[in-house]
């Protein structure tokens, strides 16, 4: 079955660059969810999109934005980056009306 | 405050020594709660939601249970390959009916040797 797919799986930038990661959710997933995870920590909630539309936002910084496409994959776009800003970045997806959320393998985003 | 607390925060057992992990839990209105299994350096894999207090959920290993304030994943007999990190999560009700985010505790690592 297919999953939720991440791009790129690593990811290496100097500080006050700029990244981009990508999400393509389970065909039929209509709702895109960003989450942070720093090591040892629990996943952080950054922001959701459902048809296209900024459902939810969490501890997002106003450094990063995201947005969801017309084919439902979605962008989190990262600037200024900083040392703390390393960490996966997982990407989940869940039909409308659902509240499962499958999970991606996530992007492992390394700032020097 | 932590709206999700865990524990233990690590837990070794022998293989076949049977244990349970806790979830405790402080939202106003609870949507579900969710167990997930992490692997290191991969995402959640989705185990459980349990909806209302009294539900309980099975899956080979592994039993979730729910009550009004925590949830219970008891693992019977397990198994080196059942080494993990366990994350439970809780998803609110909001206003009108809509459902919020996934808010995670910290994880039980769960290491269980031969």
């Amino acid at each position: 079955a297919a999953g939720v797919i991440q791009s790129p799986r690593h990811l290496i930038k100097e500080k006050r660059e700029t990244a981009t990661l990508k999400c393509y959710p389970i065909p039929r997933h209509d709702t895109v969810y960003w989450y942070q995870q720093g090591p040892g920590q629990d996943p952080q909630f950054l922001i959701s999109f459902y048809e296209k539309m900024q459902s939810d936002k969490g501890s997002i910084p106003d450094r990063f934005s995201a947005q969801q496409f017309s084919d439902y994959h979605s962008e989190l776009n990262m600037s200024s980056l900083e040392l703390g800003d390393s960490a996966l970045y997982f990407c989940a997806s869940s039909p409308s009306g659902a509240n499962v959320l499958t999970f991606g393998a996530g992007s492992r985003l390394t700032v020097l | 405050e932590d709206q999700v607390t865990q524990s233990p925060e690590a837990l070794r057992l022998q293989e076949g020594e049977s244990s349970s992990l806790n979830c405790s839990y402080t939202v106003s209105g609870l949507r579900g709660l969710f167990w997930y299994r992490q692997d290191p350096g991969k995402g959640p894999e989705f185990l459980f939601t349990l909806y209302s207090a009294g539900e309980e959920k099975e899956k080979e290993r592994l039993k979730a249970t729910l009550t009004k304030k925590e949830s219970f994943l008891h693992i019977t007999a397990p198994k080196p390959e059942d080494s993990a990190t366990y994350l439970c999560a809780v998803q609110e009700e909001l206003y009108g009916g809509s459902q919020g985010n996934l808010i995670f505790g910290k994880g039980t690592k769960l290491s269980v040797k031969p």
